[in-house]
C-alpha cells in the first residue's frame, strides 16, 4: 500500500504571498491531520479533516486554512505569508482520526 | 507548562548500548501513546503504539506506560548506528471534540549511536 504523499516537497515564497500544499492519504484512510514542525515549537497540530469536514482545529491564526475532497485528498493554504511560517508542514492520515497516524515526508516551506 | 515534556538531549551512546527515552505528561485525558522516529529531512515514522499501562515489546524496542505517574518510556536494546534519529513521543485522548485527529508531541530527543 502506498504511503502518504505530499506535494510539493520544497517551496520558497516571499512575505505576503500565499501557498497551497497538497496531501494524498493512504488508500482507505478518511482522516487527514496537518502539523507544523519548527525547531523552536516542535510539532504542532493545525487541523483535522474527516469526510470533507473539519472536525478539529489547533491554535493557529485564520491565515491557515484547509479543505478535504471527496477522495480524501487534502490541501492546506496559508495566506499572507510571514517569515515565521517557515517550517516543515506534515500531513498524517489514519482511518478514524484518533491514535495512530501515518505521516508523509512533509513540505519544507521557506518564507523570505 | 507544556502538556508533554521530553528531554531534547542530545543523547550519544556507543553501539550495542541500551537506550532509554522518556516523556512525562500532565493531561490525564491522554489514553493513546505512541513513539515516532524521525530521520533528518523525513516525516515521522510510527515505531510503537500502546493503549494501556504496562509494557509492549517489538523486536529491539520496548514501550512502557505508567498512567498513574503520567510517564512513558521507550527502550532500545542493542542499539545500532541506524537508530540515530530524533525520537518523538506522542499522545492523544479519546476521539471527540477537541481531540479529533490531534496528537500532542514531545519536543523530541536527538539520539546518536556511534560505532
Amino acid at each position: 500500500k502506498a504511503g502518504v504523499t505530499q506535494t510539493p516537497r520544497y517551496l520558497i515564497k516571499t512575505r505576503g504571498q500565499q501557498v497551497t500544499l497538497s496531501c494524498s492519504p493512504i488508500s482507505g484512510h478518511r482522516s487527514v491531520s496537518w502539523y507544523q514542525q519548527t525547531p523552536g515549537q516542535g510539532l504542532q497540530f493545525l487541523f483535522e479533516y474527516f469526510s470533507e469536514t473539519q472536525r478539529n482545529k489547533g491554535n493557529f491564526p485564520g491565515r491557515f486554512s484547509g479543505r478535504q475532497f471527496s477522495n480524501s485528498r487534502s490541501e492546506m493554504n496559508v495566506s499572507t505569508l510571514e517569515l515565521g511560517d517557515s517550517a516543515l508542514y506534515l500531513c498524517a492520515s489514519n482511518t478514524r482520526g484518533a491514535d495512530t497516524q501515518y505521516f508523509g515526508p512533509g513540505t519544507r516551506l521557506t518564507v523570505l | 507548562q507544556k502538556e508533554v515534556e521530553q528531554d531534547p538531549g542530545p543523547l550519544s551512546v556507543p553501539e550495542g548500548a541500551i537506550v532509554s527515552l522518556n516523556c512525562t505528561y500532565s493531561n490525564s485525558a491522554f489514553q493513546y501513546f505512541m513513539w515516532y522516529r524521525q530521520y533528518s529531512r523525513k516525516g515521522p515514522e510510527l515505531l510503537m503504539y500502546t493503549y494501556s499501562s504496562g509494557n509492549k515489546e517489538d523486536g529491539r524496542f520496548t514501550a512502557q506506560v505508567d498512567k498513574s505517574s503520567k510517564y512513558i518510556s521507550l527502550f532500545i536494546r542493542d542499539s545500532q548506528p541506524s537508530d540515530s534519529a530524533t525520537y518523538l513521543c506522542a499522545m492523544s485522548a479519546s476521539a471527540g471534540g477537541t481531540s479529533y485527529g490531534k496528537l500532542t508531541f514531545g519536543q523530541g530527543t536527538i539520539l546518536t549511536v556511534h560505532p
